[in-house]
């Protein structure tokens, strides 16, 4: 299994760009989503899917779309990227246990937006 | 608001020590609480997960314990290693439905290892 991969590992941009960030699993799990981590700050939940064909929002939602027309894809779209947008994207899968969600990250997408 | 705050913000020690990190959330409803550890570079990697009835879990050098009632966590590192240099991430797991889905991440404590 390769897990949870995303590409690409980094990224630059310039402001008003569009670009896709994306995330695969091989896992088979239903659940997926994609984070930001800041400097100093916690990982941010933007968008999750609890299975195909089913998003929602997180905590941090503003400028970015999100799809998910397999279990194993999972692609973040940034519309129209912003300096603000500049980050570490993490995607993570995962399952449910009982009241336990086990969940697997990726390594990471680092984007740069000028 | 549910938040959760890990202390203390970052930690040296020298190889063979041990060393326990804390973390305080205010989440309710309380459905799962998660240790990771996370590399520079490196997305987290999961060390622990306990449900309301479980105090403590361990996972080799790696301990931690929960007081659901004081809504504390502690994540003990027992004779430490030059690998175990890495951000230890607290993620608490609960919302207005009960659900397991909708995390709330700490801040992180940053422990550096000396040999």
């Amino acid at each position: 299994n390769a897990g949870v991969t995303q590409t690409p590992k980094f990224q630059v941009l310039k402001t008003g760009q569009s670009m896709t960030l994306q995330c695969a699993q091989d896992m088979n799990h239903e659940y997926m989503s994609w984070y930001r981590q800041d400097p100093g700050m916690g990982l941010r939940l933007i968008h999750y899917s609890v299975g195909a064909g089913i998003t929602d929002q997180g905590e941090v939602p503003n400028g970015y779309n999100v799809s998910r027309s397999t279990t194993e894809d999972f692609p973040l779209r940034l519309l129209s990227a912003a300096p603000s947008q500049t980050s570490v994207y993490f995607c993570a899968s995962s399952y449910s246990r009982g009241a336990k969600n086990i969940q697997y990250f990726g390594a990471g997408t680092r984007l740069s937006v000028l | 608001k549910n938040q959760v705050e890990q202390s203390p913000q970052s930690l040296i020690i020298l190889e063979g020590k041990n060393c326990t990190l804390q973390c305080n959330y205010t989440v309710s409803p309380f459905s799962n609480l998660r240790w990771y550890k996370q590399d520079t570079g490196r997305g987290p990697v999961s060390l622990t997960i306990m449900t309301f009835s479980e105090n403590t879990k361990s996972n080799g050098r790696y301990t931690a314990t929960l007081d659901a009632d004081t809504k504390q966590s502690s994540l003990h590192i027992t004779a430490s290693q030059l690998s175990d240099s890495a951000s230890y991430i607290c993620v608490v797991s609960g919302g207005p439905a009960g659900g397991s889905y909708i995390p709330t991440f700490g801040r992180g404590t940053s422990l550096i290892v000396h040999p």
